[in-house]
């Protein structure tokens, strides 16, 4: 079956513009998280959700990072005011449940300039 | 505070030689470990996971060993091949959360 999709694939943005990140998650999965990556670090946690409500937002950076899962499948997350250091790799995954093995999608790369 | 550490950023093995990647972690209440594989433009992939009542675990070519006395596990494949070339995570789920601490990655490349 499918996988978890993310789009776009990249993304290049000038500094203070907003962006939004879009994550497929595998049919199914009630759980949906999202991760950053930096160059050379692994991925940190940034939010996860189970359904339409965000369980734990607390590796969101700042308020200019908001996510949004509003029919319990697609998710989007939203980065206001961009800034050069917000440039990573967004990692969106997916569970059956809360807890179960978390299956990855290729990630968004995102360059602020 | 690297909660979950991979000392060695990279490690070049031969073909059919045995890969030991290793991990240590400083917080005694993660209770459940795993690691990814990642290539290239691809999200990490799943690849074996431990519990922590246990002290291996063992999937085909790949094995993972857990000493919770030391704070240390190295996941071992053998034998190596040239597909297994790839950024090895380990990581954990944070305690009452679902969360994934991970590593920084060791990258091992195996040679023909």
């Amino acid at each position: 079956g499918a996988g978890v999709s993310q789009t776009p694939s990249n993304k290049v943005t000038e500094k203070g513009k907003y962006v939004e990140l879009r994550c497929d998650p595998i049919s199914g999965h009630t759980a949906l998280y999202w991760y950053r990556q930096s160059l050379g670090q692994g991925p940190e946690f940034l939010i996860y959700f189970q359904g339409t409500g965000a369980a734990d937002d607390s590796g969101l950076p700042n308020d200019r990072f908001f996510a949004v899962r509003p029919e319990g499948s697609v998710s989007t997350l939203k980065i206001q005011r961009t800034e050069r250091g917000d440039s990573a790799v967004y990692l969106c995954a997916s569970s059956l449940i809360l807890g179960d093995t978390q299956y990855f999608g290729p990630g968004t790369r995102l360059t602020v300039l | 505070d690297q909660q979950v550490k991979q000392n060695s950023p990279s490690l070049s093995v031969q073909e059919g030689r045995i890969s030991i990647l290793n991990c240590d972690y400083t917080n005694s209440m993660f209770d459940y470990f795993l690691w990814y594989k990642k290539y290239p433009a691809e999200g990490p992939t799943f690849l074996i996971s431990i519990s922590s009542i246990k002290d291996k675990n063992e999937d085909g070519r790949f094995t993972v060993f857990l000493n919770k006395s030391a704070k240390h596990l190295s996941l071992h494949i053998v034998p190596s091949q040239p597909g297994d070339s790839a950024v090895y995570f380990c990581a954990a789920p944070w305690a009452g959360s679902y969360q994934l601490t991970f590593g920084k990655g060791t990258k091992l490349s195996v040679i023909p």
